[in-house]
């Protein structure tokens, strides 16, 4: 009940296309659903987070989906760019419990 | 320091040998993770400190794992008879609690630990 699922496991998307990224949750007391970005030989950043209280929320090209009822978000990267090429991982939190992540998803974006 | 300090980067030791991974939290920050990712896979969760709380040691996957945290701050990861096997990039992040709830976790550069 703690696992958050992510899919796709990769993705290459043309430059300028939509990417987008699922995760799934069982726990209904998750109250934080944040997505983060990492490039390699980095360390994961915060891209984008959401509370269960907005269903969308966006910021520049980024965009998170979020359906409370089907215990499902998503993220949607808009006119994806080569930059854009790293891994993502969701993930989601309760009051002061730990994170639970998702597996990551590699996205490529061809020039 | 403005972020999450970790040390050392890179480490190579023999196998058998024990090693200690230094993780050095934003200021303030009472949450203090620590994560294990082996090449091109996701983040592994071996620990999570919060506040004055015992820690969740769930994701240690053996006993020869331990970590501290000293003074609410510094915490040390130390990997006992190290193993080909804990070949891996070790996560330190840190986060505030805002309003009874976790915020923005925010990881180090990790510490690379190679064992031959």
């Amino acid at each position: 009940q703690q696992q958050v699922k992510q899919s796709p496991q990769s993705l290459i998307v043309q430059k300028g296309g939509i990417s987008i990224i699922n995760c799934a949750y069982e726990n209904t007391a998750f109250d934080y659903f944040p997505w983060y970005q990492q490039f390699p030989g980095k360390g994961p950043a915060l891209l984008i987070a959401i509370r269960p209280d907005v269903s969308e929320k966006k910021e520049g090209r980024f965009t998170i989906s979020f359906n409370k009822s089907a215990k499902q978000f998503s993220l949607h990267i808009m006119d994806s760019q080569p930059g854009d090429s790293a891994t993502y991982f969701c993930a989601a939190s309760k009051g002061t419990y730990k994170y639970i992540f998702g597996t990551g998803t590699r996205l490529k974006v061809l020039a | 320091g403005a972020g999450v300090s970790q040390s050392p980067s890179n480490k190579v030791t023999e196998k058998g040998k024990d090693v200690e991974l230094r993780c050095d939290p934003i200021s303030g920050h009472t949450a203090l993770y620590w994560y294990r990712q082996s090449l091109g896979q996701g983040l592994e969760f071996l620990i999570y400190f919060q506040g004055n709380s015992a820690p969740d040691k769930s994701g240690l996957p053996s006993d020869r794992f331990s970590a501290e945290r000293t003074g609410g701050s510094v915490s040390t990861l130390t990997i006992q008879r190290t193993q080909q096997e804990d070949s891996a990039v070790y996560l330190c992040a840190s986060s505030l609690v805002s309003q009874g709830r976790n915020t923005e976790a925010f990881f180090g550069q990790g510490t690379r630990l190679t064992v031959v």
